[in-house]
């Protein structure tokens, strides 16, 4: 596609249960980041994928968030046993290779958490 | 931590005037630098980049970096009431670490 895809657009979910939110990155796109955007605060990093491997999860607030990317492509957000603090937009952007070069996002996925 | 700093606003100006969006770091080895743009609801979309320290400009809108004073503004000429958003500033700081924002300048343009 033109651009990166995110689905998503919306979830809402009950404490405790867990849920997938999914990152398409612009084609050719190396590098896919992972953002948790809160009301009033800018992006916060989660995750770095470079290739299939993560190269960089210091973001990652516990155990209970966990993200892959097993083919170099598409790249899945997973959270368990949810909280009402982990709902915020879920924000996945992606850049092509060389450095330094601007990161492009997605929609979003707007987690809420009952 | 690395930390960027951006006054959160909001911003107020008239249309047709200059707007001035400032942002500042704390990494000194830092060496690229971001405006996003971020309507309410939708995802931050790129504005500009700068590299090297002086003046960058695209259209009505001219990035200004600072390195000694880890300084980086985002002017925005003859500002229209389209423009009111929210501003991301964003830095890559050293290491190569990835992209670190500060909170955003909301910036409302009055017709």
């Amino acid at each position: 596609g033109a651009g990166v895809s995110q689905t998503p657009s919306n979830k809402v979910t009950e404490k405790g249960k867990y849920v997938e939110l999914r990152c398409d990155p612009i084609s050719g796109h190396t590098a896919l980041y992972w953002y948790r955007q809160s009301l009033g605060q800018g992006p916060e990093f989660l995750i770095y994928f470079q290739g299939t491997g993560a190269a960089d999860d210091s973001g990652l607030p516990n155990d209970r968030f966990f993200a892959v990317r097993p083919e170099g492509s598409v790249s899945t957000l997973k959270i368990q046993r949810t909280e009402r603090g982990d709902s915020a937009v879920y924000l996945c952007a992606s850049r092509s290779p060389g450095q330094p070069t601007p990161l492009h996002f997605g929609n979003g996925t707007r987690l809420t958490v009952t | 931590q690395k930390e960027v700093e951006q006054n959160s606003g909001p911003l107020s100006v008239p249309e047709g005037a200059i707007a001035s969006l400032n942002c500042t770091y704390s990494d000194r080895g830092s060496q690229s630098f971001f405006w996003y743009r971020q309507y309410s609801g939708k995802s931050p979309e790129l504005i500009m980049f700068i590299y090297s320290n002086g003046d960058k400009e695209d259209g009505r809108f001219t990035a200004q970096l600072n390195k000694a004073s880890q300084y980086v503004s985002l002017l925005i000429r003859d500002s229209q009431p389209s423009d009111s958003a929210t501003y991301l500033c964003a830095v890559i700081p050293s290491g190569n670490t990835p992209l670190v924002f500060g909170k955003g300048t909301r910036l409302s343009v009055i017709a």
